[in-house]
């Protein structure tokens, strides 16, 4: 079955102590994502691949890193968590990056990370 | 002002209504129009798609963008519980943008049987 499979669902920890959110698609896809979702404000971008080795910040960066060593997989890592880092989080991959000459490639998304940070 | 306005309700109907969802935006340069469903503790799945101006069906879903009042649509007919979710209107820019997604705040949909 295709699909995005994030790790875990769940997750509570205190300020400080590293983590790492797993992602990974069956799909073959070369763009993968990483959304926060939070209340009153939507699904906001943190990072994004374009492909292998490449990762860009999206909108709201700040406190998160990635790393794109293999095409199926896109971790997102809170080196040091802070108490605003509790969200909703969704990875998410799509078959191209660009919509435009290539038309429109729909994003897939996993099930999502519940995170507290307390 | 954020780029992309929806009311998040919740929007309460009886089963059989029609629903209609709506979505402002500010950025002329939108292209790609979307609409996401999310269930509740799963992730958005794309509903319907539409490219620059006019309406698309499919099933009892319809789609429809008005580009000179910036303004899309998303109606349900015969509306069904199993419709109640949370619908998210999502964006992007044209044919040179890289693929960036702006996304309203979402909608809470609740048909009552």
């Amino acid at each position: 079955e295709a699909q995005v499979t994030q790790n875990p669902r769940y997750l509570i920890t205190v300020t400080g102590k590293k983590l790492t959110v797993t992602c990974s698609q069956n799909m073959n896809h070369e763009y993968m994502s990483w959304y926060r979702q939070d209340p009153g404000l939507g699904l906001r971008q943190i990072y994004y691949s374009m492909n292998v080795e490449v990762t860009d910040k999206g909108d709201v960066p700040e406190g998160y890193k990635v790393s794109r060593k293999e095409k199926r997989n896109f971790p997102l890592i809170l080196e040091s968590p802070s108490p605003n880092q509790t969200s909703l989080y969704f990875c998410a991959s799509s078959l191209t990056a660009f919509g435009g000459r290539q038309g429109h490639s729909p994003l897939h998304f996993g099930n999502g990370t519940r995170l507290t940070v307390t | 002002q954020k780029e992309v306005e929806q009311d998040p309700g919740p929007l309460s109907v009886p089963e059989g209504a029609i629903v209609s969802l709506n979505c402002t935006y500010s950025n002329s340069a939108f292209q790609y129009f979307m609409w996401y469903r999310q269930y509740s503790r799963k992730g958005p799945e794309l509903l319907m798609y539409t490219y620059s101006s006019g309406n698309k069906e499919d099933g009892r879903f319809t789609a429809q963008v008005d580009k000179s009042s910036k303004y899309i649509s998303l109606f349900i007919r015969d509306s069904q519980p199993s419709d109640s979710a949370t619908y998210l209107c999502a964006m992007s820019g044209g044919m040179d943008s890289s693929y960036k997604l702006i996304f309203g705040s979402g909608t809470r949909l609740l048909v009552r049987p």
